[in-house]
């Protein structure tokens, strides 16, 4: 079964911290993506990476940044944590045109 | 950047009505669309995918989407609503087969 997999359900940080969010897929899939869902925003894209090494900015990426060294894993890092980085995080993955296929998601708190 | 408005956060039917959920999009090239599904507590799922070809495009549970270019929407429907059709409802677009951008969503509720 294909899986990504988001390595917290559940974040709770302080404020100025630094945080990272891990994604991981088992499909060999070339693009990554990261999300914020928020209620009544729906999901804004933050990141995505069509290869390794590679990265393109989303619609929000001020106060984040990614890193994906490797095909199958897709960074997410949040500099200095702010309490308006509170959100659901969601790692998503597709081969071009296909279905996204998401993580079950992170549900980060920032105090 | 490619771009999706739809129309109605929330939507509301009685079971066996018609469910009409608005999506239009803004494209500079002949796009990709997608609707997705997200029940309580759930991950998003696929419903449906336009790509090229037939403008009328079948889904899972009933649903359908109609892909209009000249008025560029995508609209979703289904005849008769079920009361498990109860979640939030999410239009997508993608140029070039590589980044996602997603609507702000429309929850549907159907009462019995």
């Amino acid at each position: 079964d294909v899986k990504v997999t988001q390595s917290s359900r559940y974040l709770v940080k302080r404020t100025g911290e630094k945080v990272f969010l891990e994604c991981v897929q088992d499909m060999d899939h070339e693009n990554m993506f990261w999300y914020r869902q928020d209620p009544g925003l729906g999901l804004r894209l933050i990141y995505f990476s069509y290869d390794v090494k590679m990265k393109e900015k989303g619609d929000i990426p001020e106060g984040y940044s990614v890193s994906r060294e490797k095909k199958e894993r897709f960074s997410l890092i949040l500099e200095s944590a702010s309490t308006n980085q509170t959100s659901m995080y969601l790692c998503a993955s597709d081969r071009e045109g296909e279905k996204l296929f998401f993580g079950s998601g992170t549900q980060l708190s920032v105090l | 950047a490619q771009s999706v408005t739809q129309l109605g956060s929330h939507v509301s039917v009685s079971e066996g009505a018609l469910v009409l959920l608005r999506c239009n999009y803004s494209s500079s090239v002949p796009p990709y669309l997608f609707w997705y599904v997200q029940y309580p507590n759930q991950g998003l799922q696929l419903l449906l995918k336009y790509t090229t070809g037939a403008t009328l495009v079948k889904g899972i549970n009933g649903f359908e989407a109609e892909f209009k270019k000249s008025e560029t929407s995508f609209h979703l429907t289904k005849p008769s609503a079920h009361m498990s059709d109860a979640a939030e409802y999410f239009c997508a677009v993608s140029e070039n087969n590589n980044d996602m951008r997603f609507g702000a969503g429309t929850r549907l509720t159907v009462k019995p």
